[in-house]
């Protein structure tokens, strides 16, 4: 157990929808990390928030946001799903900024399908 | 953009033989982290390189990092069933954030 929490574990929905991925870092960590892993990819970086603010931009689309609140959790909600939007979606914590040698610790992971 | 690069993409190995898996980079890297992600399971953290050419050890798996810091190295000797799932580098080749490698999947046959 890494001590990040990700609700819900699954969710079904259909396309044109718009779901809110909710993440809580372990105590202390200032950092969050959102990603996506499709069936059979590796990990894809999407946005990271560190101590309520935007730190780092991934492959995020315009469709997707994201925001962390000063409970330092964080939400990140896709909107107009496609099919394709259909993966994991990893959250993970680190203690500070995200500096290069900071270990990332994800939590379980929600699993989106879209319909 | 910046890309690490990891291969080979698959492995399917003989319970007790040996697995090794390779990440590359075009640019010079500050450190480099290796992750395990276990079939149905988030990655986990399994250890960091700093040094140039430096060596780590960890039971059965050895991690390298090059001498010209672009690539790295993870070996398994002996594997077991408990060795199966993907293992992904990460670095961060000047950027603030880790780039994870596209991972390799291993599997291992009893």
């Amino acid at each position: 157990d890494s001590g990040v929490t990700q609700t819900p574990k699954h969710l079904i929905t259909a396309t044109g929808q718009r779901v809110t991925l909710r993440c809580s870092p372990r105590s202390g960590d200032l950092s969050v990390y959102w990603y996506q892993q499709s069936l059979d990819q590796g990990l894809q970086f999407l946005i990271q928030y560190y101590n309520g603010e935007e730190r780092a931009k991934g492959n995020i689309l315009e469709r997707f946001s994201a925001q962390q609140f000063p409970d330092l959790h964080s939400e990140l909600n896709l909107s107009s799903l496609e099919l394709g939007d259909s993966a994991l979606y990893f959250c993970a914590s680190s203690v500070q900024a995200g500096g290069p040698q900071e270990t990332q610790y994800f939590g379980p992971g929600t699993r989106l399908l879209v319909l | 953009g910046q890309q690490v690069m990891q291969i080979p993409q698959y492995q399917h190995v003989q319970e007790g033989e040996d697995f090794t898996t390779y990440c590359n980079s075009s640019t010079t890297l500050s450190n480099i982290q290796w992750y395990k992600q276990r079939p149905g399971g988030h990655p986990v953290f399994l250890i960091q390189l700093v040094k140039s050419g430096e060596v780590k050890k960890q039971k059965r798996l050895t991690f390298q990092f090059g001498e010209a810091k672009k690539n790295s190295s993870l070996h398994i000797t002996a594997t077991q069933t408990t060795d199966v799932g993907t293992y992904f580098c990460a670095a961060s080749p000047g950027a603030n954030n880790l780039f994870f490698g596209t991972g390799t999947r291993l599997t291992v046959i009893p």
